[in-house]
């Protein structure tokens, strides 16, 4: 079993719906768990960071960590077309060394 | 999805030294594979592209000659850091690119140089 699973997708959502994204985890050590958003061909950028259980909110974005069920999940309400991108989930037990999700490639429709 | 390995999973040189990070695709042959650093809550930066047989492209500020990658194989590149200095000390990640361009993280390799 992988460490951290994520369904790589493909996601289609037309403009304005409100996007789920989710990863499930194995290692209960995981304290901190970030989100990433990768254009293509470029580096992941870090979208959100969470430490331990709750929520973050930051614009259009909201940050879910549901520790007691190993289970995280990024919403991003009002989706633009500009939101296209790979969503890759991460997380650490020491905020440093990481385990990465294998990416949703999200498509925004005009 | 494609399995991903890296050796080793962390390494401890003194300054100087020269460090060889390997980057594993166990099931899947990758033409192509990234080579990230992870700074502390920081975005992953591209160090890199590997292409199988031929050399590799570089991101603008990092140094080839520091950073030498070789990506012998299908299923296997390797990053080795010459004359490491501490401010080298970081989390290499690599990556393979597979079907439909979705991308499959090794575990990573912690060095640290003292």
């Amino acid at each position: 079993q992988k460490e951290v699973e994520q369904d790589p997708g493909p996601l289609s959502v037309p403009e304005g719906a409100i996007v789920s994204l989710n990863c499930t985890y194995s290692n209960s050590a995981f304290q901190y768990f970030m989100w990433y958003r990768q254009y293509s061909r470029k580096g992941p950028e870090l979208l959100m960071y969470t430490y331990s259980s709750g929520n973050k909110e930051d614009g259009r974005f909201t940050a879910q960590v549901d520790k007691s069920s190993k289970y995280i999940s990024l919403f991003i309400r009002d989706s633009q077309p500009s939101d296209s991108a790979t969503y890759l989930c991460a997380m650490s037990y020491n905020n440093n060394d990481m385990r990465f999700g294998a990416g949703t490639r999200l498509t925004v429709k005009p | 999805g494609a399995v991903v390995s890296q050796h080793p999973s962390w390494v401890i040189c003194k300054s100087g030294t020269s460090v060889k990070i390997e980057c594993r695709s166990l099931d899947f042959q990758a033409t192509t594979m990234f080579w990230y650093r992870q700074f502390p809550k920081q975005s992953l930066m591209l160090m890199a592209t590997s292409n199988e047989g031929s050399k590799a492209t570089y991101e603008q500020g990092v140094e080839k000659d520091k950073f030498l990658i070789n990506h012998a194989s299908l299923t296997l590149s390797t990053l080795t850091v010459t004359s490491a200095h501490p401010e080298d000390s970081s989390f290499y990640i690599c990556s393979t690119l597979g079907a439909g361009d979705t991308q499959y993280f090794g575990p990573g390799t912690r060095l640290t140089v003292l």
